[in-house]
């Protein structure tokens, strides 16, 4: 079975600065995606950003960049340039990758999250 | 292209009552899963319905049950609730059963009294 830890319960942030969100995980799989979610007080759930194991280079999307360490099942998540939109809850999550012929289904294994708050 | 869709917003029932939860999935997609969200924790996988057909289940009891219709959309049943089932209950789409992207509704937030 997987598990994602997520070490910070809470983070605070000055606008425009850069914060980093830490995320590792225990697996035996050697294929698989992480993600991180992002839940503002609406309750949404919104993608932020995903990364293949398989992929050696760091996904970035604008301001939010991850940093992969699969020996370390470690995944962070920089944000830069940190604006008030981004005060959310952060959730790193994980999904084995389907075999060819196999029976895994997609299931989102998620952390405990982390409260990211931003401050003017 | 139209998100992901639940209803009710929101609902308030009794202990061991029954509730039906309401997803559609968005435009395309032909996999649905559904996730249990207690306050303050990250969400616990339910189970999933691809083509209509229950596709895995996460550690939760008979009771949890659900169904998949040919547009796509789906039904999350609990029976004989229990206090502990008051949770966010989110339902997540995607266009393939394992390795694409789940793309969540807005949720349900369930209150058992």
């Amino acid at each position: 079975a997987q598990t994602v830890t997520q070490s910070q319960p809470e983070m605070s942030v000055q606008e425009a600065e850069t914060v980093t969100l830490s995320c590792t995980y225990d697996t035996s799989e050697s294929n698989y995606y992480l993600f991180w979610y992002k839940q503002p007080p609406s309750r949404q759930m919104i993608l932020v950003i995903r990364q293949e194991a398989y992929k050696q280079q760091n996904a970035t999307e604008n301001r939010f960049s991850v940093n992969f360490q699969k020996a370390a099942k470690s995944f962070s998540l920089k944000i830069s340039d940190s604006q008030l939109g981004d005060t959310a809850m952060y959730f790193c999550a994980f999904m084995k990758l389907r075999e060819a012929g196999g029976t895994s289904y997609g299931k989102l294994t998620f952390g405990q999250g982390t409260i990211l708050t931003v401050h003017p | 292209e139209t998100g992901v869709t639940q209803s009710p917003t929101h609902l308030i029932k009794t202990r061991g009552q029954q509730v039906t939860l309401r997803c559609s999935s968005q435009s395309g997609h032909n996999t649905v899963s559904w996730y249990q969200q207690a306050l303050g924790q990250g969400p616990q996988f339910i189970f999933q319905y691809y083509r209509e057909e229950e596709n895995g289940r996460g550690n939760f009891p008979p009771r949890f049950s659900g169904l998949q219709f040919p547009n796509y959309s789906s039904e999350l049943n609990v029976n004989a609730l229990e206090l502990d089932d008051s949770a966010l209950y989110l339902c997540a789409s995607t266009a393939g059963w394992s390795t694409d992207t789940q793309y969540f509704g807005p949720g349900t937030r369930l209150t058992v009294l």
